[in-house]
């Protein structure tokens, strides 16, 4: 079974401020893990995935998470919040060696950015 | 292509009443995912299709609900007998099959009153 744990539920930044989004996962085979915002009444976008190979993963607005096996990891990180990055973060990891790829879904991080 | 599209967006209901929800994929996709999403929390997984099968359900899902995907194209979830706990948003997933990468709607929002 796969799981993961978003560290701290809301985050507040300034803007220009670095964003720091923590991630650990559980696994009991090789993941695949993701980053999904949420904005206001919305679904969920993708930020960022992570497969296989290079475990620093660029995704789109900026944003970058580094795969770490060693910490059982995932941390999202942006250099330079903006006002529009205010919005709910979600983690979450599927089994990579399974066939469904389904996700397990952390309890999700808001993200607040100060002017 | 627009998308993962549902509907409706909203939905009131009163307890006890049944409710159906439609989800529309992305053309080609042939997996297709709901889930569930309380206030708060991320969203729980409930159930996927390949094509017009249902290859599982989560435990969450109880005897009330019902999802159907009958031509291997748009799928509906129903709700019988609708309590209040199952305020939430349902949201609507969809992906190729050869890659990870799930597509969401924008969810249904459910209140029971």
């Amino acid at each position: 079974a796969q799981s993961v744990t978003q560290l701290g539920s809301h985050v507040s930044v300034s803007e220009g401020a670095l964003v720091l989004l923590r991630c650990n996962y559980s696994s009991s085979v090789p993941p695949y893990l993701f980053w999904y915002v949420q904005y206001p009444n919305q679904g969920l976008q993708l930020l960022l995935k992570y497969t296989t190979g290079a475990t620093l993963v660029k995704g789109i607005n900026g944003f970058e998470a580094e795969f770490k096996k060693s910490e059982t990891s995932f941390h999202l990180t942006k250099p330079s919040a903006h006002m529009s990055d205010a919005a709910e973060y979600f983690c979450a990891v599927s089994a990579r060696d399974s066939n469904d790829y389904k996700l397990s879904f952390g309890a999700g991080t808001t993200v607040t950015v100060r002017a | 292509d627009t998308g993962v599209s549902q509907d409706p967006r909203h939905k009131i209901t009163k307890r006890g009443q049944n409710v159906t929800f439609r989800c529309d994929p992305i053309s080609e996709h042939n997996r297709l995912y709901w889930y569930r999403q309380t206030l708060g929390q991320g969203p729980e997984f409930l159930t996927y299709f390949q094509n017009e099968a249902q290859l599982e359900k989560s435990r969450l899902l109880s005897d009330r609900f019902s999802a159907e995907r009958p031509k291997g194209s748009f799928s509906t979830l129903e709700i019988q007998r609708t309590e209040q706990g199952d305020s939430a948003m349902y949201l609507c997933a969809s992906s190729l099959e050869q890659y990870t990468e799930a597509f969401f709607g924008q969810g249904t929002r459910l209140t029971v009153v």
